[in-house]
């Protein structure tokens, strides 16, 4: 695709439930990264892709959190037993992973937890 | 490993006037710096971004300074527009970029 793609672009949930995010990046993006933006605030990291593997994990809030990229492309971020406090909008981003690149941003998934 | 404080976290200035939005780093390895803008309900989006062997960098109304020695670098708004109105991010990477944390500019009619 042209952007980086994320779906679903909104999701409620219950409490206690488990739930997907996914992420296409641009192709060719060896790098892709996770944020969490709650309403009025900055870019909460997450996670950090580098091709296969996350050499950065640091900021998954508990181990509710887990995500996972397959092939290169295509992430998930799975949040377990959903809480109130996870309601925010994950934005995801690639960029080719080299110094000094461009990241481009996803629309976004909003998350509400009810 | 890396971190970017970024000030002020609220900058209102009158329309006409110029805005500066400041970034620091702690990683001397880092060697990109871009700026990015976000729009209320909308994703971020690069504006402007400079590389370490340069200084400064203009584009039309906003330009980017860089001192490497101080380890900071800023963003340079001249003739805001109410437009200009948004949320600004600067960020630093050497391979993976780590972010300020936020300005909120007002524009005041």
């Amino acid at each position: 695709g042209a952007g980086v793609s994320q779906s679903p672009s909104n999701k409620v949930t219950e409490k206690g439930k488990d739930v997907e995010l996914r992420c296409d990046p641009i192709s060719g993006h060896t790098a892709l990264y996770w944020y969490r933006q709650s309403l009025g605030q900055g870019l909460e990291f997450l996670i950090y892709f580098q091709g296969n593997s996350a050499p950065d994990k640091s900021g998954l809030p508990s181990d509710r959190f887990s995500a996972e990229r397959t092939g290169g492309s295509v992430s998930t971020l799975t949040i377990q037993r959903t809480q109130q406090e996870d309601s925010a909008v994950y934005l995801c981003a690639s960029s080719l992973g080299q110094a000094r690149a461009e990241a481009f941003f996803g629309q976004g998934t909003r998350l509400t937890v009810v | 490993g890396e971190n970017v404080e970024q000030h002020p976290s609220t900058l209102s200035v009158q329309e006409g006037d110029s805005a500066v939005i400041k970034c620091t780093y702690s990683d001397s390895a880092s060697n990109y710096f871009p700026w990015y803008k976000q729009e209320l309900g909308k994703r971020p989006q690069l504006i402007i971004d400079i590389r370490s062997n340069v200084g400064e960098k203009k584009d039309q109304r906003i330009a980017v300074t860089l001192n490497k020695t101080a380890k900071h670098f800023s963003l340079h708004i001249t003739e805001t527009q109410p437009e200009d109105s948004a949320v600004y991010f600067c960020a630093a990477s050497n391979y993976q970029l780590i972010w300020g944390a936020g300005t909120k500019l007002i524009i005041k009619p």
